[in-house]
């Protein structure tokens, strides 16, 4: 099945900076890569996807790359704020079965 | 878009009782629902994956007598955790798939369970 590796586990970034965070997928019949925001105690909410015919997306300071060939897709996240401090989830969908999660990125913006 | 209500957001219950948590699907028909476990600072792990009007298909290592999955309509499914223990306390998230391009990519607001 699908396996989605996530790094690094932990970011801390002075305000401002830029953060990246990577995931890698295994099975290249994953066609959907969405990217979730989780506050503490709180459900993910989805920031940003990427299908797998687009090689970049971007939604004001938030941006996605796709490399398919390489299997593997970046979350970006330019002039960062306390509020963006969260845990980020990566996920890749195989065809029509469940989103396979990445392990998450506990990003931590300094003020 | 899509809205999908989960309750109850918090409960405590003691060892030994069962509790049942609700998901439903406000704006849509949720044809397939997905039951998650969260541990603190792990990630999502999904738990089964439940169709309407038929038995839900679990993952490996999830016990499917201890995690009754209930999908009897098309906008509730729901998941009550049977004689509890604390090693059952978690929080627990559903999310819905339906029909129109609905996609299961949105979740409920999540269930804290905590077994005293």
């Amino acid at each position: 099945g699908e396996n989605v590796e996530q790094h690094p586990s932990t970011l801390s970034v002075q305000e401002g900076d830029s953060a990246v965070i990577k995931c890698t997928y295994s099975d290249s019949a994953s066609n959907y890569f969405p990217w979730y925001k989780q506050e503490l105690g709180k459900r993910p909410q989805l920031i940003i996807d990427i299908r797998s015919n687009v090689g970049e997306k971007k939604d004001q300071r938030i941006a996605v790359t796709l490399n398919k060939t390489a299997k593997h897709f970046s979350l970006h996240i330019t002039e960062t704020q306390p509020e963006d401090s969260a845990v980020y989830f990566c996920a890749a969908i195989p065809g029509n079965t469940p989103l396979v999660f990445g392990k998450g990125t506990r990003l931590s913006v300094i003020a | 878009g899509a809205v999908v209500s989960q309750h109850p957001s918090r409960v405590i219950c003691k060892s030994g009782t069962s509790v049942k948590i609700e998901c439903r699907s406000l704006d849509f028909q949720a044809t397939t629902m997905f039951w998650y476990r969260q541990f603190p600072k792990k990630s999502l792990m999904l738990m089964a994956t439940s169709n309407e009007g038929s038995k839900a298909t679990y993952e490996q290592g999830v016990e499917k007598d201890k995690f009754l999955i209930n999908h009897a309509s098309l906008t509730l499914s729901t998941l009550t955790v049977t004689s509890a223990h604390p090693e059952d306390s978690s929080f627990y998230i559903c999310s819905a798939e339906g029909t129109g391009g609905i996609n299961g990519y949105t979740f409920g607001s999540g269930t804290r369970l905590t077994v005293v």
